[in-house]
């Protein structure tokens, strides 16, 4: 089992809709979550940063974690086609730990304009 | 955030030939990574490029095959060498940044025939 699951999709949507993308993991000791996102033959961009379990909302973005279920989403409201890119999740133990990120393999998604 | 160039942004290469990626980031930064991204499959670490000492080398990756090189504290190359079809993939310079966080470059895709 992996450490981090995420669907690969493909997830299509119309403009407008309500996204909602997950990560489940396994390891109870991972305090810091990430969203990030990557356009085709681009880099991955740092889309959100969380700590430990909550909301945090940016914009269109929201990411929320529940720790208690080992479960993290990102929510975009207002689908755009610029959004359309895949999406990856990302989690760490410890604030400095960079080494020691783990990665989702990443949703890809396709809003439809 | 900082700026991070990442050149070759893509390469066609032929097997048993050898292929250097350059990052170069716009403001000094302590720590480096490079990472691989298989198609379907999440970003990998290589290694950590140390300035003034050896890379750091995950399992699974040895200096024979990515030599790394860190000469200064804004610039790395990755050396993929030998390459076989199984190197076909993206390549990702990654630093910390701001607050921990980690920031990529725009990447290499990197085809072995």
């Amino acid at each position: 089992q992996k450490e981090v699951e995420q669907d690969p999709g493909p997830l299509s949507v119309p403009e407008g809709a309500i996204v909602s993308l997950n990560c489940t993991y396994s390891n109870s000791a991972f305090q810091y979550f990430m969203w990030y996102r990557q356009y085709s033959r681009k880099g991955p961009e740092l889309l959100m940063y969380t700590y430990s379990s909550g909301n945090k909302e940016d914009g269109r973005f929201t990411a929320q974690v529940d720790k208690s279920s080992k479960y993290i989403s990102l929510f975009i409201r207002d689908s755009q086609p610029s959004d359309s890119a895949t999406y990856l999740c990302a989690m760490k133990y410890a604030r400095t730990s960079a080494r020691q990120l783990t990665f989702g393999s990443g949703t890809q998604l396709t809003v439809l304009p | 955030s900082a700026v991070i160039s990442q050149k070759p942004s893509r390469d066609i290469c032929q097997r048993g030939t050898s292929l250097t990626i350059q990052c170069q980031v716009d403001s000094q930064v302590t720590m480096m990574f490079w990472y691989r991204q298989q198609p379907g499959q999440s970003l990998t670490l290589i290694a950590t490029a140390n300035q003034g000492s050896e890379a750091t080398y995950e399992s699974g990756f040895v200096i024979d095959k990515f030599p790394i090189s860190r000469p200064n504290l804004t610039f790395s190359t990755l050396t993929v060498s030998n390459m076989s079809p199984e190197d076909s993939s993206i390549y990702l310079c990654s630093v910390v940044g701001q607050s921990e966080k980690l920031f990529f470059g725009s990447g290499t895709q990197l085809s072995v025939l």
